[in-house]
C-alpha cells in the first residue's frame, strides 16, 4: 500500500525567501509523484509531476521538485517566494500499473508574509 | 466551462436529512473520483469510477454514503441520514484514466450539517 507524509502542516516564510515543503512516500513499487496546489477558495490544480526520466521537475511558476528514490522523497522548493504563492500544497503518489487512485498527503499550508 | 463542475457549492442541512451532491466531469474523461477534505485532514478518498468498470467503493466511510455515475458522465454522491461529522468539503475530480494522468478537480461542495 502507498502512503504519503507531509512533515509540516504549516510553513510561514517572508516574501523573497527560499522555501522547501517536504514530502516522503512509502511504496513497494515504482511510483508516480505529484504536487497539487490549492489557492484560497479554489479547487486543487496540478503544480508539477514526476513520471519517469529526469528526477528534477519544474513548474511554470518557479517551483521545482526532485525525486529521490533512496530517500523516498519528493520535496518541493522555490528559491524566492511571492505573496501570491500563499496556498495549501498537497503531495500525492500513485503506482504505475496499480490502482489509479492517488493517495494524497495531509497538505502543507504555505504562508508568505510581506 | 471546460472544467469539472460541482453543485451545490454550499449546502447547509439538518442532521438526519439526506443530501445529494452533483459532479459534472470534463467531457471525455473516463475516470471520476470523489474525495472528502476536512480541516487538517487532507484529502480522503471516497470512490472511483473508471469507464464501465465496477466502481472502487473502498473509501466510503459508511453505508450511508453512496454514489452513482450515469452514462459514464455525471456523478451524484448521496449521503443519507447526515451526521455532524459529515461536515466537510466534497471534491470531485476527473481524468483521462491512467496512474500518471493529471487529475482535474472541481471547486468542491461545502457541506455543513447542523
Amino acid at each position: 500500500a502507498q502512503s504519503v507524509t507531509q512533515l509540516d502542516s504549516q510553513v510561514p516564510v517572508f516574501e523573497e525567501a527560499p522555501v522547501e515543503l517536504r514530502c516522503n512516500y512509502s511504496s513497494s513499487v515504482s511510483v508516480y509523484l505529484f504536487w497539487y496546489v490549492q489557492y484560497p477558495n479554489q479547487g486543487l490544480q496540478l503544480l508539477l509531476k514526476y513520471l519517469s526520466g529526469s528526477t528534477l521537475v519544474e513548474s511554470i511558476n518557479g517551483f521545482e521538485a526532485e525525486f529521490n528514490k533512496s530517500q523516498t522523497s519528493f520535496h518541493l522548493r522555490k528559491p524566492s517566494v511571492h505573496i501570491s504563492d500563499t496556498a495549501e500544497y498537497f503531495c500525492a503518489v500513485s503506482e504505475p500499473g496499480g490502482s489509479y487512485i492517488p493517495t494524497f498527503g495531509r497538505g502543507t499550508s504555505l504562508i508568505v508574509h510581506p | 466551462g471546460a472544467g469539472v463542475s460541482q453543485s451545490p457549492s454550499n449546502k447547509v442541512t439538518e442532521k438526519g436529512k439526506d443530501v445529494e451532491l452533483r459532479c459534472d466531469p470534463i467531457s471525455g474523461h473516463t475516470a471520476l473520483y470523489w474525495y472528502r477534505q476536512s480541516l487538517g485532514q487532507g484529502l480522503e478518498f471516497l470512490i472511483y469510477f473508471q469507464g464501465n468498470s465496477a466502481p472502487d467503493k473502498s473509501g466510503l466511510p459508511s453505508d450511508r454514503f453512496s454514489a452513482e455515475r450515469t452514462g459514464g458522465s455525471v456523478s451524484t454522491l448521496t449521503i443519507q441520514r447526515t451526521q455532524q461529522e459529515d461536515s466537510a468539503v466534497y471534491l470531485c475530480a476527473s481524468s483521462g484514466g491512467g496512474a500518471g494522468n493529471t487529475i482535474y478537480f472541481g471547486e468542491g461542495s461545502w457541506l455543513t450539517v447542523v
